[in-house]
């Protein structure tokens, strides 16, 4: 079965900080993976999208990187800031044309 | 480019009665995906779609849900004869290609209660 998992479901962190949010999806056989980061009750807001081929993708202060044989991705936010605090969401197209997302992790950067 | 569009934003509807929810793709985009979070839970796929054509609905309730997407208008949703399990907030992504190949874009979501 195809699945991904997010560890922690929760994270509290001091703000300037730097912190790692972690992904693991269960085949390796994957097209895409997507990030998005969800603020209570908003829609998704896309942050970075990997391609199968590729090793990472940044976008100002954050970095997403994917390790296929491992079966892992992480989002690396660098100095977090309160305005990073939402849930961010991890998902996977398995090549069927739909995403498999993780439940998430809840993160709250403490002023 | 004004995004995807969802509409209504909150949806409340009794037990028995329809609901209808609206997804206007963004601007170049013929991909439509609609997606049901439960509360406390992830997002799960129910239906991906093209204009005209459903092509995979593998994650749709068998009975009570249909989906469309007309070679004119949004794309809906409808849910009938509501219960409250239904209640949860429905979530519709559009793409240029399919979200195999390209970046999927979500839309702000319809919540829906049903009372």
């Amino acid at each position: 079965k195809q699945e991904v998992t997010q560890i922690p479901a929760a994270l509290s962190v001091p703000e300037g900080e730097n912190l790692v949010l972690n992904c693991s999806f269960t085949d390796s056989a994957i097209y895409n993976l997507q990030w998005f980061r969800q603020d209570p009750g908003k829609g998704l807001t896309s942050l970075l999208l990997i391609q199968s081929s590729q090793r990472e993708q940044t976008s100002g202060r954050l970095n997403a990187s994917l390790d296929k044989s491992s079966g892992r991705s992480t989002l690396y936010i660098a100095a977090s800031q309160p305005g990073d605090s939402a849930t961010y969401l991890c998902a996977v197209s398995f090549g069927n044309e739909k995403l498999t997302f993780g439940t998430g992790t809840r993160l709250t950067i403490i002023p | 480019n004004a995004g995807v569009m969802q509409n209504p934003r909150h949806l409340v509807r009794r037990r028995g009665q329809e609901a209808r929810l609206r997804c206007s793709p963004m601007k170049g985009h013929s991909h439509v995906y609609w997606y049901r979070q439960l509360p406390e839970e992830g997002l799960k796929f129910m239906v991906y779609l093209q204009k005209e054509n459903i092509i995979d609905e593998s994650g749709m309730p068998k009975e009570r849900f249909s989906a469309e997407f007309p070679k004119e208008g949004p794309s809906i949703l409808r849910i009938q004869q509501v219960v409250r399990g239904d209640s949860a907030a429905y979530f519709c992504a559009s793409s240029t290609s399919g979200t195999g190949n390209t970046e999927a874009f979500f839309g702000q979501g319809t919540r829906l209660t049903v009372v």
